[in-house]
């Protein structure tokens, strides 16, 4: 079963936005609106950010959003700062009784 | 509030097998599902598999059938992994995490380090 595609990397200043891209397949992505984000700080568990492509966990700061067009999720970081710069992973629900769920390849976000 | 305590780091030989628990509390056991996700050094996060702790039905991921095993015991709210025929490529963090209906996993457990070598 294939990763999601994420780009390796992706950079911004403070204040800044940026947005990460997460491509899959019509069989996954492009079916379902069961695309998830996490972050994951160095050593630590992966957090919950946004599930079901564009909701928030609750208290969750509304400077992370999430959206999809077709086979392609993606995860919009507005007002940059240090604390964001973490790896991040999308995953998404397949449908396939083989392999029900997949993550994304990861992307490290650095806040210049 | 919802905590995932996972048990410790261990040391396997090739062959081997390794047993993780984790220990759920703050919410109802039987009323999600959980999660199982392994990550390598240095990589990403992969999906092993999920169970049912209300009706112990699983569903594993194709890499991992046949070698993995999962089971919960409601009595103490408690979720395990049961990997056999370790192979050196299994060195990896392992973590629970709990799953909702819209596969989403919102509480995860702080990870155990296992660690395949001869």
């Amino acid at each position: 079963q294939s990763a999601l595609t994420q780009p390796a990397s992706v950079s911004g200043s403070p204040g800044q936005s940026i947005t990460i891209s997460c491509t899959g397949t019509s069989s996954d992505v492009g079916t379902y609106n069961l695309v998830s984000w996490y972050q994951q700080h160095p050593g630590k568990a992966p957090k919950l950010m946004i599930y079901e492509v564009t909701k928030r966990p609750s208290g969750l700061s509304d400077r992370f959003s999430g959206s999809k067009s077709g086979n392609t999720a993606s995860l919009t970081i507005s007002g940059l700062q240090a604390e964001v710069e973490a790896d991040y992973y999308c995953s998404s629900y397949t449908g396939r009784i083989t392999f029900p769920y997949v993550f994304g390849t990861g992307t490290k976000v650095t806040v210049l | 509030q919802v905590h995932l305590v996972q048990s410790g780091a261990e040391v396997k030989k090739p062959g081997a097998s390794v047993k993780v628990s984790c220990k759920a509390s703050g919410y109802t056991f039987t009323g999600y599902y959980m999660h199982w996700v392994r990550q390598a050094p240095g990589q990403g996060l992969e999906w092993m598999g999920r169970i049912n702790p209300n009706t112990g039905d699983t569903n594993y991921a194709q890499m991992f059938q046949g070698r993995v095993t999962m089971t919960r015991d409601t009595s103490i709210s408690t979720a395990y992994m049961d990997l056999s025929r370790l192979r050196s490529d299994d060195t990896a963090v392992y973590y629970c995490a709990r799953g909702s209906s819209s596969w989403d996993l919102d509480y995860w457990g702080q990870g155990t380090l296992v660690t395949v070598s001869s």
